[in-house]
């Protein structure tokens, strides 16, 4: 089953913040969140690991409640070069992608 | 660059044909995934290969088919196309089984069926 991710879209003007949110129906491993420019491949941003553990960006923060198998993306201060779409990907058997949410930065 | 080699970039095919689509892995990677995406839409998980051996299968059509080969490449097999395929097909790959191990994305195969 697919995480469900809200909100599906955002905008936000430049030094704004945003949260973005991501839930599953299954117990998981862990949660992946990626960003994908349009037409690029996705790239990695952050791992979120049962037990507290994290591995990504310094600049990116990101939640994991591993009991409600949720997980929340913070984006602070945003920059122009945030915009994308951001997929959280979750992990019990193999590893999912929500429908991604589309993170405008507008100057 | 992340190490994640797709080919072809794009291919165009009429329905009714069968067409391979090929990922080598970064090195040392064990894991390969594939998803597909439709235009604008989210990655749609198809299958998972971890070492050789078929790891967790998504939603994945019965004409379509993948292996994953000694040298941990690994080849997606459409057949039958229909107009509905077209979509963006990424391969991705990863250290492990994914759990705690990011998975890094090929560039991407664009398959257009007219």
């Amino acid at each position: 089953q697919q995480p469900v991710q809200s909100p599906q879209a955002v905008i936000l003007r430049e030094g704004e913040d945003a949260v973005i949110n991501c839930s599953s129906s299954k117990a998981l491993y862990s949660v992946h969140w990626y960003r994908q420019k349009h037409g690029e491949a996705p790239v990695f941003l952050m791992i979120l690991l049962k037990g507290g553990e994290q591995k990504g960006h310094e600049k990116i923060s990101a939640s994991f409640n591993e009991k409600k198998q949720q997980s929340s993306l913070y984006l602070t201060a945003s920059q122009l070069s945030y915009s994308g779409t951001y997929f959280c990907g979750t992990v019990s058997n193999d590893m999912r992608f929500g429908a991604g949410t589309r993170l405008t930065v507008k100057p | 660059d992340s190490g994640v080699t797709q080919t072809p970039k794009h291919l165009i095919t009429a329905t009714g044909q069968r067409v391979t689509l090929r990922c080598s892995p970064r090195s040392g990677d064990l894991s390969v995934y594939w998803y597909q995406q439709s235009l604008d839409q989210g990655l749609q998980f198809l299958i998972q290969y971890y070492n050789g051996e078929e790891r967790a299968k998504g939603n994945i059509l019965e004409r379509f088919s993948a292996q994953q080969f000694p040298d941990l490449h690994s080849e997606l097999n459409l057949s039958s196309l229909e107009l509905g395929d077209s979509a963006l097909y990424f391969c991705a790959s990863s250290e492990g089984t994914g759990a705690n191990t990011e998975a890094f994305f090929g560039q991407g195969t664009r398959l257009t069926v007219v």
